[in-house]
């Protein structure tokens, strides 16, 4: 159990465009998903806090606008990195939250998506 | 500021030994996990500690949380190529977010 996906899994864009990536809960519903950032030989960085239904809680130097958030539904959470440029080329990977009792709370992470803008 | 330190940053040794990787904060954690992660795949979850001086162990490998709750420790015993990969430990401190720590790159050579 609790499987994420993301998809693509990789993508190759010119300066400019906007790319969206999807992570979805395969089976189970996560009312709160998060989205990090991991540049190469490096940890991972919180970008946001996604919760189902209202607006993303963006860590400090997250440019909101740039990087947008969306948590429709119990399921699915999606980033849209709009005019990409190189230097967002980044892998992106989400994680949904399970809670487990009232203090253990997991969080599984999705396959990661490799973004390249030329 | 990063509030999780892991030694060492990189490990390479050779198949059958042991190793013991660290995480390490000033700060006091309610909780704290152990991933995997490969590369181009997200990170696997190995562990969670909750309990100061807590002790898992997951086959070859044994995890220690801090009586302090403010450390960790993997232990891996009998090290195999498998066991290669980028270790990361990542703690709550009370609200919903995973601070991640520094990592520890282990290389185990065949």
């Amino acid at each position: 159990g609790a499987v994420v996906s993301q998809h693509p899994s990789r993508v190759i864009c010119k300066s400019g465009t906007s790319v969206k990536i999807e992570c979805r809960s395969l089976d189970f519903q996560a009312t709160t998903m998060f989205w990090y950032r991991q540049f190469p030989k490096q940890s991972l960085m919180l970008m946001a806090t996604s919760n189902e239904g209202s607006k993303a809680t963006y860590e400090q130097g997250v440019e909101k606008d740039k990087f947008l958030i969306n948590h429709a539904s119990l399921t699915l959470s999606t980033l849209t990195v709009a005019s990409a440029h190189p230097e967002d080329s980044s892998f992106y990977i989400c994680s949904a939250r399970v809670r487990r009792g009232s203090y253990q709370e997991t969080q599984y992470f999705g396959p990661g998506t490799r973004l390249l803008v030329l | 500021t990063q509030l999780l330190e892991q030694s060492p940053q990189f490990l390479s040794i050779q198949e059958g030994e042991n190793l013991t990787v660290y995480c390490n904060s000033s700060s006091v954690f309610s909780s704290l996990q152990w991933y995997r992660q490969e590369p181009g795949e997200g990170p696997v979850l190995l562990v969670t500690v909750v309990t100061g001086g807590e002790v898992k162990k997951l086959k070859r490998l044994t995890f220690q949380f801090g009586d302090a709750r403010k450390d960790s420790s993997l232990h891996i015993t009998a090290a195999q190529p498998g066991d290669t990969g980028l270790y990361l430990c990542a703690g709550t401190q009370g609200n919903e977010k995973l601070t991640f720590g520094t990592g520890t790159r282990l290389t185990i050579i065949p």
